[in-house]
C-alpha cells in the first residue's frame, strides 16, 4: 500500500535558525497537505499543493511540491518558539480514494529560545 | 476553536467494558473520519463516512465498531479492547466535493486501556 515517509523524525534547533522536513511517497499523489500538531492539541491544516513543482509560502513556511508529485518539503525561516510542534505530510494517492489520506509520522521541531 | 467537538476528553477503560466516543461538527461538512494516533506511529485511518454512509473500513478489528447516524454526528463504539489500543483517537471531517479538502480535526479521546 501507499507510504508516505517523512525526515528527520526529530529536529532541535536554536530560535532564529532554519528549519526543513522532507516528505517521500511511495506512490505518486494527487495532492499534498501540512499539518501542524502542537504538544498536546490536535492536527491543524496548514496548506495544500496540487500542482506540480508548486511553491506556496505563508509568512515564514515555504512549501514545495516535487516535480513528480511524489515529494514534498516545509522550510521554515528563522525559527520562532511559536514553532514548536509535529509536522506532518499527508496525501491522497492518485487515482486512488479521495477520501484516504496517508500521513508520514511527522517531524518534531523543538526551539530552544 | 476547529468547530468539531470529541467527548469524552479522555477515558480509562478495561478489557470486558463497553464504551462509546462522541464526535460532532458544527461546520456544515458531509465527511466523517475516524483516525487513531498512537506514539511513534503515523496518523491511521481507520473510518470515512460521506453523507452517513462508509465508505472506507481501513480494517480496523470488529471490536471498533462506528456509527454514524447523520452527517454532523459520529460515534465509535468500543467494546472488549486490548491494552494495544490505547491510543489518541481523533475524529475529522471535511467537505468533500469534487476536490480535495482538508481535514477539521477534533481535540481527541484519549484512551487508555488496562
Amino acid at each position: 500500500g501507499q507510504q508516505v515517509m517523512q525526515i528527520p523524525q526529530y529536529q532541535h534547533v536554536q530560535e532564529g535558525e532554519d528549519f526543513t522536513t522532507y516528505c517521500n511517497s511511495s506512490t505518486t499523489l494527487s495532492n499534498i497537505q501540512w499539518y501542524k500538531q502542537r504538544p498536546g492539541g490536535h492536527p491543524v491544516f496548514l496548506i495544500q499543493l496540487v500542482k506540480s513543482g508548486e511553491v506556496k509560502k505563508q509568512k515564514r513556511l515555504t512549501f514545495q511540491f516535487g516535480e513528480a508529485k511524489k515529494n514534498s518539503s516545509l522550510h521554515i525561516t528563522a525559527t520562532q518558539t511559536t514553532d514548536v510542534g509535529t509536522y506532518f505530510c499527508a496525501g491522497f494517492n492518485s487515482g486512488g480514494s479521495n477520501y484516504k489520506l496517508t500521513f508520514g509520522k511527522g517531524t518534531l521541531l523543538t526551539v530552544n529560545p | 476553536e476547529t468547530g468539531v467537538t470529541q467527548t469524552p476528553r479522555h477515558l480509562v477503560m478495561g478489557m470486558t467494558n463497553k464504551k462509546s466516543l462522541k464526535c460532532e461538527q458544527h461546520l456544515g461538512h458531509n465527511a466523517m473520519y475516524w483516525y487513531k494516533q498512537s506514539a511513534k506511529k503515523p496518523l491511521e485511518l481507520m473510518f470515512v463516512y460521506n453523507f452517513k454512509e462508509q465508505t472506507e473500513n481501513n480494517s480496523v478489528p470488529s471490536r471498533f465498531s462506528p456509527e454514524c447516524p447523520n452527517s454532523s454526528h459520529l460515534f465509535l463504539h468500543l467494546h472488549t479492547l486490548q491494552p494495544e489500543d490505547s491510543a489518541l483517537y481523533l475524529c475529522a471531517s471535511s467537505r468533500h466535493g469534487d476536490s480535495y479538502n482538508e481535514q477539521f480535526f477534533g481535540p481527541g479521546t484519549r484512551l487508555t486501556v488496562l
